[in-house]
């Protein structure tokens, strides 16, 4: 059964900082792996989708990383600013077709 | 629309009570997922869509729960006889196909009294 692992669950960092997030899955089995963005009682917004078989993505000041075989990704935030507080989930889309997430990290930017 | 809507936004139920969800998918996506999302959690998966079939409703945690998709576009999530439990944002989203890119709705917040 396919497992997603968050860490940290909660992170503070000052503004102007660069920092990673990561997550890790037990089934390396997948389509492919998704980063979203979910503020406080909204829906998600998706930042970034790797296919299995590609190592990273890139958009913005943000870059994803994956490494299918050992289970990790990791989501790089360059030059952080207040408005990247949110909880960021990371999701693995499964051979069925099921989506399983992770609990996600919340991440505060201090201004 | 251009998105996948939910409605209602919120709602907000007494115990024992009857609700249904609403999801309306992005035209022409044949692929339709239900999601519950507890707080603090990461969303949890209850059941699938291809078409007007559920290929995959091994997420929902109970018969209380069942979820049609009669024409293969809108889906009603129904829930029975509620319980403080259910209290949950529900979320729907679809995709072209089965292993495509999802495209969440903005949930439905349901609050059991």
């Amino acid at each position: 059964k396919q497992e997603v692992t968050q860490i940290p669950a909660a992170l503070s960092v000052p503004e102007g900082e660069n920092l990673v997030l990561n997550c890790s899955f037990t089934d390396s089995a997948i389509y492919n792996l998704q980063w979203f963005r979910q503020d406080p009682g909204k829906g998600l917004t998706s930042l970034l989708l790797i296919q299995s078989s590609q190592r990273e993505q890139t958009s913005g000041r943000l870059n994803a990383s994956l490494d299918k075989s050992s289970g990790r990704s990791t989501l790089y935030i360059a030059a952080s600013q207040p408005g990247d507080s949110a909880t960021y989930l990371c999701a693995v889309l499964n051979r069925d077709d099921k989506i399983i997430f992770g609990k996600g990290t919340r991440l505060h930017i201090l201004p | 629309g251009a998105g996948v809507s939910q409605t209602p936004s919120n709602k907000v139920t007494e115990k024992g009570k009857y609700v249904e969800l609403r999801c309306d998918p992005i035209s022409g996506h044949t692929a339709l997922y239900w999601y519950r999302q507890s707080l603090g959690q990461g969303p949890e998966f209850l059941i699938y869509f291809q078409g007007t079939g559920a290929a995959d409703d091994s997420g929902l945690p109970n018969d209380r729960f069942f979820a049609v998709r009669p024409e293969g576009s809108v889906s009603t999530l129904k829930i029975q006889r509620t319980e403080r439990g259910d209290s949950a944002v529900y979320l729907c989203a679809s995709s072209l196909r089965g292993s495509d890119i999802q495209y969440f709705g903005a949930g439905t917040r349901l609050s059991v009294l």
